[in-house]
């Protein structure tokens, strides 16, 4: 079995300063993890995905994860903040040909002017 | 084709009716997924078909919904006799279901129960 944990439902940071957005796992293999963003009204873009290749993750719009195994973690992070970022942010966790990605229940990421 | 797609994109409809959604994946995608975003909410999980395996219907909320895929092509997502409270956004997505493939999303269908 697998899940995934989004630690906070909301985060609100001031623009330029840096972005946390946590998230646990927990899988029977070796997962996949991606990170999702639904901006107001649009649909689910991939923002970075986990492959393995390395544990540190850079995605598009200045977004980066790692992938701590130890800690069963892939938070995403920006250095600073923009207006743009304002978005709901989903972190997935999948399994090679066993399992469905499952979704976390999301993080409003609210910039402050 | 190119993408995921999802008709229709817009559905309103009388309180007792059934609807009918559909979701045309990308080609070759074995995998395809149907989750529920109700409004200002993360998403829930519905159903997953992989390949010529047994559907997971584990997360339809009731006997009133259910879903069909023929082979590795269209879904369609049926919800008979809809309720106010099945109003929300129904997305599909597919994927290859290889190693560290992540899944595409169509735009999704706004579903508004009356």
């Amino acid at each position: 079995a697998q899940s995934v944990t989004q630690l906070d439902s909301h985060v609100s940071v001031s623009e330029g300063t840096p972005v946390l957005l946590r998230c646990n796992y927990s899988s029977s293999y070796s997962p996949s993890l991606f990170w999702y963003v639904q901006h107001p009204n649009k649909g689910l873009q991939l923002l970075l995905k986990y492959t393995s290749a390395a544990t540190l993750v850079k995605g598009i719009n200045g977004f980066e994860a790692e992938f701590k195994k130890s800690e069963t973690s892939f938070h995403l992070t920006k250095p600073s903040a923009h207006m743009s970022d304002a978005a709901e942010y989903f972190c997935v966790v999948g399994s090679f040909g066993n399992e469905k990605l499952t979704f976390g229940t999301g993080t409003r990421l609210t910039i402050i002017p | 084709g190119a993408g995921v797609s999802q008709s229709p994109s817009n559905k309103v409809t009388e309180k007792g009716k059934d609807v009918e959604l559909r979701c045309d994946p990308i080609s070759g995608h074995t995998a395809l997924y149907w989750y529920r975003q109700r409004l200002g909410q993360g998403l829930e999980f519905l159903i997953y078909f992989q390949g010529n395996s047994a559907p997971d219907k584990s997360g339809l909320p009731s006997d009133r919904f259910s879903a069909e895929r023929t082979g590795e092509s269209v879904s369609t997502l049926t919800i008979q006799r809809t309720q106010q409270e099945d109003s929300a956004v129904y997305l599909c997505a597919s994927n290859t279901m290889t190693v560290n493939t992540e899944a595409f999303f169509g735009q999704g269908t706004r579903l508004t129960v009356v």
